[in-house]
């Protein structure tokens, strides 16, 4: 089985701008998570989606948003870019949203000038 | 608030020798607790993990050990090896919440030859 794919792996942007980061789950996979690594703050959870519909959602702005399609790929939104959010943004596969385990992908490396 | 506090922040150890990497956790909700391995580049990737109805559980030379009246639990690896070397992370989840993992700060591990 082919793992999580994330697109783009890597992105610069300028400060103010908006990016979309992509991501495919396994398949059969119907929960999809984001987190945000930084080397400052770790791991931390972003949003969680499944059948469509945002089960969850971390503290950070409401500038940062997500998605799901009913294929599954979700997408998530970062508006008004700022420095600080430069960071790798990890997606995260599971079964279920009451499945424990998580397959990550090899994440977005987002540099924000 | 961090809630689950990961130690140390960085180990050296010696090729064959025993890592052992500590996490505590305050909230008693959680209840699955899995490690995960992330190389530079890389997205973590599941290790092992660990419910709190064992003390112990072992794959191969990683072994995670339980405490759950201190709410406290730790990773060992058995006969390091060089290829061992990278970021270790501890997380933890609760039922409600299995999407939503909530990861300590991470230990980057070196094992000399």
């Amino acid at each position: 089985k082919a793992g999580v794919t994330q697109t783009p792996r890597y992105l610069i942007k300028t400060r103010g701008q908006q990016v979309t980061l992509s991501c495919s789950p396994i398949s059969g996979h119907r929960s999809v998570s984001w987190y945000q690594q930084t080397p400052g703050q770790g791991l931390q959870f972003l949003f969680e989606y499944f059948s469509e519909t945002q089960r969850n959602k971390g503290n950070f702005p409401g500038r940062f948003s997500g998605r799901q399609f009913s294929n599954s790929r979700s997408e998530m939104n970062v508006s008004t870019l700022e420095l600080g959010d430069s960071a790798l943004y990890l997606c995260a596969s599971s079964l279920y949203s009451s499945s424990y385990e998580q397959y990550f992908g090899p994440g977005t490396r987002l540099t924000v000038t | 608030q961090q809630q689950v506090k990961q130690s140390p922040q960085s180990l050296i150890v010696q090729k064959g020798g025993i890592s052992i990497i500590n996490c505590a956790y305050e909230n008693t909700a959680f209840d699955y607790f899995p490690w995960y391995q992330q190389f530079p580049g890389k997205g973590p990737a599941l290790l092992i993990a660990i419910r709190p109805d064992v003390s112990e559980k072992k794959e191969g030379r990683f072994t995670i050990s339980f405490n759950k009246s201190a709410k406290q639990f730790s990773l060992h690896i058995m006969d390091s090896q060089p290829g061992d070397s990278a970021t270790y992370f501890c997380a933890a989840s609760t039922n409600t919440n299995a999407g939503k993992s909530t990861f300590g700060d991470g230990t980057t591990l070196t094992v000399k030859p």
